[in-house]
């Protein structure tokens, strides 16, 4: 069974950009979670989706938004970046029966 | 707001140690996690705990929910190189895919 798949792995972008990240949950997960991870705050929750719609959100500014596609898929987006969103982005899936989260190897993002 | 205060956030010990992490809160959890993070991944499960008072065993790991289900408790006992990482617990309040993290614990075992 093939885990989280997160693209890109790496990428590096300016302050004022913005940027869309990618996550294929594992086959028949319907709930995908977001969050963020860096060295001062920990992982902190983002949002989740669950068949398309946002299920829970966490206390981010309205520059983070997410969506998910009907084939599971999600994307989240981050506009106008500032250097505080340098960061490790995780997803994580949601088995339905064990309640246990599946997490990608997360996506790096630099903003400089 | 809801908070997992863990330590100690950093731990360096020799092979062959226990050591001990502690997860507190002033909240109730309807379960918390234990995961496993290694550098360029994402954390791993380790455990999950349910019941107020429940311990259960990994091999040479040992967790702990307390009572009142605020706080818990990992041991290692005799640990080992490829025990090294970070060392995370969550707490979950609702069932969904929403967690409360905890700081972390970055484990160091010298051979």
């Amino acid at each position: 069974k093939a885990g989280v798949t997160q693209t890109p792995r790496y990428l590096i972008k300016t302050r004022g950009q913005q940027v869309t990240l990618s996550c294929s949950p594992i086959s028949g997960h319907r709930s995908v979670s977001w969050y963020q991870q860096t060295p001062g705050q920990g992982l902190q929750f983002l949002f989740e989706y669950f068949s398309e719609t946002q299920r829970n959100k966490g206390n981010f500014p309205g520059r983070f938004s997410g969506r998910q596609f009907s084939n599971s898929r999600s994307e989240m987006n981050v506009s106008t970046l500032e250097l505080g969103d340098s960061a490790l982005y995780l997803c994580a899936s949601l088995g339905s029966n064990t309640g246990e989260l599946f997490f990608g190897e997360g996506s790096r993002l630099t903003v400089l | 707001t809801q908070l997992l205060e863990q330590s100690p956030q950093f731990l360096s010990i020799q092979e062959g140690e226990n050591l001990t992490v502690y997860c507190n809160s002033s909240s109730v959890f309807s379960s918390l996690q234990w995961y496993r993070q290694e550098p360029g991944e994402g954390p791993v499960l380790l455990v999950t705990v349910v019941t107020g008072g429940e311990v259960k065993k990994l091999k040479r790991l040992t967790f702990q929910f307390g009572d009142a289900r605020k706080d818990s408790s990992l041991h290692i006992t005799a640990a080992q190189p490829g025990d090294t990482g970070l060392y995370l617990c969550a707490g979950e309040y609702n069932q969904g895919g929403k967690l409360i993290f905890g700081q972390g614990t970055e484990l160091s075992v010298k051979p």
